[in-house]
């Protein structure tokens, strides 16, 4: 089967910086998607990361090691603006085939 | 605003009725999606249609039921649900090609009582 991992809640300061970590067992393996999701409102997507690295956006980063099975979302700057649920997903196939893990709820306090 | 649109936002209905979801996107993309997303749990993914075509069931119960009459247009039929499918349901889309996002509705609440 398909084992996405991902911790159930965090906690962080504004302004601070935190990692939220993602381990995957699929078969096969195409890419891994980061979703963010705020309560009541469509996921959005943030990073995509097919390569072993880190591709960044802004604030925003994403880290992908394939040979561990294993990526990071780094958010640095935190603003209570980013308290959301943070979704990792893989993509086993070439394409039109998702799994989701069950999601990071951030909670970002002054 | 993300391009894909859900109604209703909210539906509640009885385990006898019969009511559709229905999804519409607007951004030229040729695949779309049906997931449930329950409390806790991963999103599920449950129907995938490319150019009109479904190409993925996942193994979900016959009492919900997909049409997909055109690339814009999904909706999910539903009859004699159960107290357990109350949920978030999302639609989404996407291109079809390996390294393209989906967009997301909104979603639809369902609760059966």
């Amino acid at each position: 089967g398909q084992n996405i991992d991902q911790p159930t809640e965090m906690t962080a300061t504004e302004g601070a910086i935190v990692q939220i970590n993602c381990t995957y067992q699929t078969s096969g393996f195409n890419g891994l998607f980061w979703y963010q999701q705020h309560a009541g409102e469509a996921p959005t997507f943030l990073s995509y990361n097919v390569l072993d690295g880190l591709e960044e956006k802004g604030r925003f980063s994403s880290f992908l090691s394939r040979s561990k099975g294993y990526s990071y979302l780094l958010l640095k700057e935190l603003q209570m603006k980013d308290s959301a649920s943070y979704l990792c997903a893989v993509s086993p196939k070439a394409f039109n085939k998702f799994y989701f893990g069950s999601g990071t709820k951030l909670n970002v306090k002054p | 605003e993300t391009g894909v649109t859900q109604t209703p936002r909210h539906l509640v209905m009885g385990m006898t009725n019969k009511k559709s979801l229905k999804c519409e996107q607007h951004l030229g993309h040729n695949a779309m999606y049906w997931y449930k997303q329950s409390a806790k749990k991963p999103l599920e993914l449950m129907f995938v249609y490319n150019f009109k075509e479904q190409t993925e069931n996942n193994s979900v119960p016959s009492r919900f039921s997909p049409e997909c009459p055109n690339s814009s247009h999904l909706f999910l039929h539903l009859h004699t649900l159960q107290p357990e499918d109350s949920a978030l349901y999302l639609c989404a889309s996407s291109q079809e090609s390996p390294n393209q996002p989906q967009h997301f509705g909104d979603g639809t609440r369902l609760s059966i009582l």
